[in-house]
């Protein structure tokens, strides 16, 4: 259980276009889910929290005209990356954390595959 | 604020030693305390988690952790490295309750295993 899946697993596209990624949790249902942005060799950098129904919260420093959210169901949340650029190149990482309460009360959360982002 | 230093960002180990991967942690409320291992082009995955129950963590593929709030520590160990323990770690650090608390996480500690 408790399985979460990134779409694409990797993508390359031009400077200046958008490209979409998807996060859904196939097993539970996430009230919360997370993006994070993880440079090479780097830990993760936590981009934005997401809740189901609600506009997403950005960390201090993350563009929100930049990096949009959505979390339009219980099971999936998308990051687009608006007007891509190559600094922009990099792992992009969702996570999820169940609605059930038991696993509420440990704030564990449950890490997609990620997304390789190349931008040319 | 809530942090996790880990110290070490490179650490190698021969086949069948023990491995010690040393994580601090700061926090003004009882922590929530994770070691997730990543390998290559890869998401993170669980190990293992300390939530204020047994100081003693056992997670999975043999590694445990202890909790010692005196030395605001949660070093993460495993008896005999395998070849296939190597990978990047990381410690994370989160407030304990709530519904939307964040993770902070350490910047990693890259395993390698010589045979």
């Amino acid at each position: 259980g408790a399985v979460v899946s990134q779409h694409p697993s990797w993508v390359i596209c031009k400077s200046g276009t958008s490209v979409k990624i998807e996060c859904r949790s196939l097993d539970f249902q996430a009230t919360t889910m997370f993006w994070y942005r993880q440079f090479p060799k780097q830990s993760l950098m936590l981009m934005a929290t997401s809740n189901e129904g609600s506009k997403a919260t950005y960390e201090q420093g993350v563009e929100k005209d930049k990096f949009l959210i959505n979390h339009a169901s219980l099971t999936l949340s998308t990051l687009t990356v608006t007007s891509a650029h190559p600094e922009d190149s990099s792992f992009y990482i969702c996570s999820a954390k169940s609605s059930a309460s038991g696993r509420s009360s440990y704030n564990e959360q449950f890490f997609g595959p990620g997304t390789r982002l190349t931008v040319l | 604020a809530q942090s996790v230093t880990q110290l070490g960002s490179h650490v190698s180990v021969s086949e069948g030693a023990l491995v010690l991967l040393r994580c601090n942690y700061s926090s003004s409320v009882p922590p929530y305390l994770f070691w997730y291992v990543q390998y290559p082009n890869q998401g993170l995955q669980l190990l293992l988690k300390y939530t204020s129950a047994a100081t003693l963590v056992k997670g999975i593929n043999g590694f445990e952790a202890e909790f010692k709030k005196s030395e605001t520590s949660f070093h993460l160990t495993k008896p005999s490295a395998h070849m296939s323990d190597a990978a990047e770690y990381f410690c994370a650090v989160s407030k304990s309750g709530g519904a939307t608390n964040k993770l902070i996480f350490g910047t990693g500690t890259l395993l390698a295993v010589q045979p």
